[in-house]
């Protein structure tokens, strides 16, 4: 089975701009969890979505959104980037309920300048 | 809130030696920890899960138990490898049907051949 798989893998924006990040779960996996990772706070939960619901969500503003499709593909947007989005953006998926393991994918690296 | 603590927050050992990481959470009430393995600017690779009515489980040079009661675990390394170096990061569910991890700080592990 393939990974988890992340696009783009690297990305530079300004200020202000907005960015939308891909994640495609391992087939046939249901849930999706988006994770920043910041040198100084470290791994931060953002988001799950299942089966194209949210689940639940982190502390994070009203700029970090995000969505599932149908074929469990999820994508997260920043709007009004802010030189402190810089971040590595990790996607993990799992199975349903009963799958523990979740598996990540390489990340996305976003700089803001 | 649960508070996931990892000491050290760096380790550098020769080759062979074995060793041992250290985590804490502050909270008890928790459904599995995880343990995770990071590559510079990679993703995450699972090591190792224990669910929370577990001890310890194994896998390979790799050993991990689970004291729920006093909010730690350690993972153990046998016969360490240059291979092995990587930032270590352990991480706890609470809830089941939630896929949300709280992440400790990591510890990063350079062994030297």
């Amino acid at each position: 089975k393939a990974g988890v798989t992340q696009t783009p893998r690297y990305l530079i924006k300004t200020r202000g701009q907005q960015v939308t990040l891909s994640c495609s779960p391992i087939s046939g996996h249901r849930s999706v969890s988006w994770y920043q990772q910041t040198p100084g706070q470290g791994l931060q939960f953002l988001f799950e979505y299942f089966s194209e619901t949210q689940r639940n969500k982190g502390n994070f503003p009203g700029r970090f959104s995000g969505r599932q499709f149908s074929n469990s593909r999820s994508e997260m947007n920043v709007s009004t980037l802010e030189l402190g989005d810089s971040a590595l953006y990790l996607c993990a998926s799992s199975g349903d309920w009963t799958q523990e393991t979740q598996y990540f994918g390489p990340g996305t690296r976003l700089l803001v300048l | 809130k649960q508070e996931v603590t990892q000491i050290p927050a760096a380790l550098s050992v020769p080759e062979g030696e074995n060793l041992v990481l250290n985590c804490s959470f502050t909270d008890s009430a928790i459904y599995n920890l995880q343990w995770f393995r990071q590559d510079p600017g990679k993703g995450l690779t699972s090591l190792l899960l224990i669910q929370s009515s577990q001890r310890e489980q194994t896998s390979g040079r790799l050993n991990a138990s689970l004291d729920k009661s006093s909010g730690r675990s350690t993972l153990y390394i046998a016969a360490s490898q240059p291979g092995d170096s990587a930032t270590y990061l352990c991480a706890v569910r609470k809830n089941t049907g939630f896929q949300k991890l709280v992440f400790g700080t990591g510890t990063r592990l350079l062994v030297s051949p």
